[in-house]
């Protein structure tokens, strides 16, 4: 059980486009699913918490604009990567929360050129 | 402000030789505490939640022990495929069950 998916697993775009990562809870509800990014050798870095239902919590420094989070549904997170630039190029993973632990995905690999 | 530090950074082991992990922690009210296994290029999978000091839950050749400041994830007869980095988070009572992650122990065990 707890388990969790994103697609795509790798993607790469050109400056300036936009993309989109899904993040699902494949055998349990999320009303909460959380959004971070990681560098390499570096931990996770909190991005946003995404409620179903209402918008989103960003975390100081993180540009909603920029990052655009949707949770539509109790099993379904998207989060936008707007005018994505190279510095944008990372690795996003996406939790879901059940009870009070958090069940991650695989991570998706976003590459800027 | 709430901190995880763990330690050491890297350690590398040889199969068999048994060894501790160490998640030093501040927090305001800790509701728990996290154990995650990281492997490259990938997202973290969950191995324990501990809840209070005292507590210590097993899996395989893993334990995770909890005080009230720190925690240890012990590996008893480690085997190369333990190799990844493990990660520790905590989990205040006021957070919005956010987690606050260690900067993780890059563990090798060589055969």
């Amino acid at each position: 059980g707890a388990v969790v998916s994103q697609h795509p697993s790798r993607v790469i775009c050109k400056s300036g486009t936009s993309v989109k990562i899904e993040c699902r809870s494949l055998d349990f509800q999320a009303t909460t699913m959380f959004w971070y990014r990681q560098f390499p050798k570096q931990s996770l870095m909190l991005m946003a918490t995404s409620n179903e239902g209402s918008k989103a919590t960003y975390e100081q420094g993180v540009e909603k604009d920029k990052f655009l989070i949707n949770h539509a549904s109790l099993t379904l997170s998207t989060l936008t990567v707007t005018s994505a630039h190279p510095e944008d190029s990372s690795f996003y993973i996406c939790s879901a929360l059940q009870g009070q632990e958090q069940f991650f995905g695989p991570g998706t690999r976003l590459t800027v050129l | 402000e709430d901190q995880v530090t763990q330690s050491p950074e890297a350690l590398r082991l040889q199969e068999g030789e048994s060894s501790s992990l160490n998640c030093s922690y501040t927090v305001s009210g800790l509701r728990g505490l996290f154990w995650y296994r990281q492997d490259p290029g990938k997202g973290p999978e969950f191995l324990f939640t501990l809840y209070s000091a005292g507590e210590e839950k097993e899996k395989e050749r893993l334990k995770a022990t909890l005080t009230k400041k720190e925690s240890f994830l012990h590996i008893t007869a480690p085997k190369p495929e333990d190799s990844a980095t493990y990660l520790c988070a905590v989990q205040a009572w006021d957070s919005s069950y956010k987690l606050i992650f260690g900067s993780g122990t890059r563990l090798l065990v060589r055969p």
